[in-house]
């Protein structure tokens, strides 16, 4: 079956930019998410890339999909400390069905 | 506009009991989805309903059942409950339901968690 892959964690000094990454491997991948889940919390989506751009912007966060290689990446400039989360990338399951494929998640820790 | 909710929010039960776990949205959306949420395996797709009247197995079927009610709700029952169903339970919905040619956002509920000794 498809899958989808993360890095378990990533810490960063405020300020900083993070790069969080994730690979695919459905080719027929139609849009790709970013989700945030703050502690406690349910999935908050981010943003999200349809599959024939390979970049997209929205106010600190960078998206970038490389096609030929199955990789996204989620750029977050200036990271405050409200950015401490977990961050799940998920691509959408070509076909009827609709179904998203979630990576296992990276934990983003912002140290002061 | 609640968006989706989910009842009860924390939940412990003994292995063998029962229960069943809500679910609304009030968006109007089609399709709804029971996910699971265990640590480091990300979230994994229990069962779906692309529309009223339907329901799916997803990666994890097994151990559960499903009822979409009508379009708003969809409940999740543990009939007979292991403590490999210890976890955090997600509902979410999306507005199109088998269709191409939009951003399928979908949106979580606050999620229940569940403990099974």
């Amino acid at each position: 079956g498809e899958d989808v892959e993360q890095s378990l964690f990533l810490s960063v000094r405020e300020g900083d930019s993070s790069v969080i990454n994730c690979t695919y491997t459905d080719s027929s991948s139609t849009y790709l998410y970013w989700y945030k889940q703050e502690p406690g919390a349910g999935l908050q989506l981010l943003t999200y890339i349809f599959s024939n751009m390979d970049m997209k912007q929205d106010q600190r966060l960078t998206v970038l999909l490389n096609k030929k290689d199955k990789h996204l990446s989620l750029r977050i400039a200036d990271t405050q400390t409200g950015d401490s989360a977990i961050y799940f990338c998920a691509d959408l399951t070509s076909g009827s069905a609709r179904q998203l494929t979630f990576g296992s998640g990276t934990q983003l820790t912002v140290l002061p | 506009n609640a968006g989706v909710t989910q009842t009860p929010k924390f939940q412990v039960l003994k292995t063998g009991q029962s229960m069943t776990l809500q679910c609304a949205q009030d968006m109007n959306h089609n399709s709804m989805y029971w996910y699971r949420q265990d640590p480091g395996m990300g979230l994994r797709l229990i069962y779906y309903s692309a529309s009223e009247g339907t329901t799916d197995k997803g990666e994890v079927p097994n151990g559960y059942n499903v009822s979409r009610l009508n379009k708003r709700e969809f409940s999740l029952r543990l009939e007979s409950a292991a403590p490999s169903q210890t976890s955090v339970y997600f509902c979410a919905s999306n507005r199109q339901g088998g269709t191409s040619g939009s951003s399928d956002e979908q949106y979580f509920g606050p999620g229940t968690r569940l403990t099974v000794t």
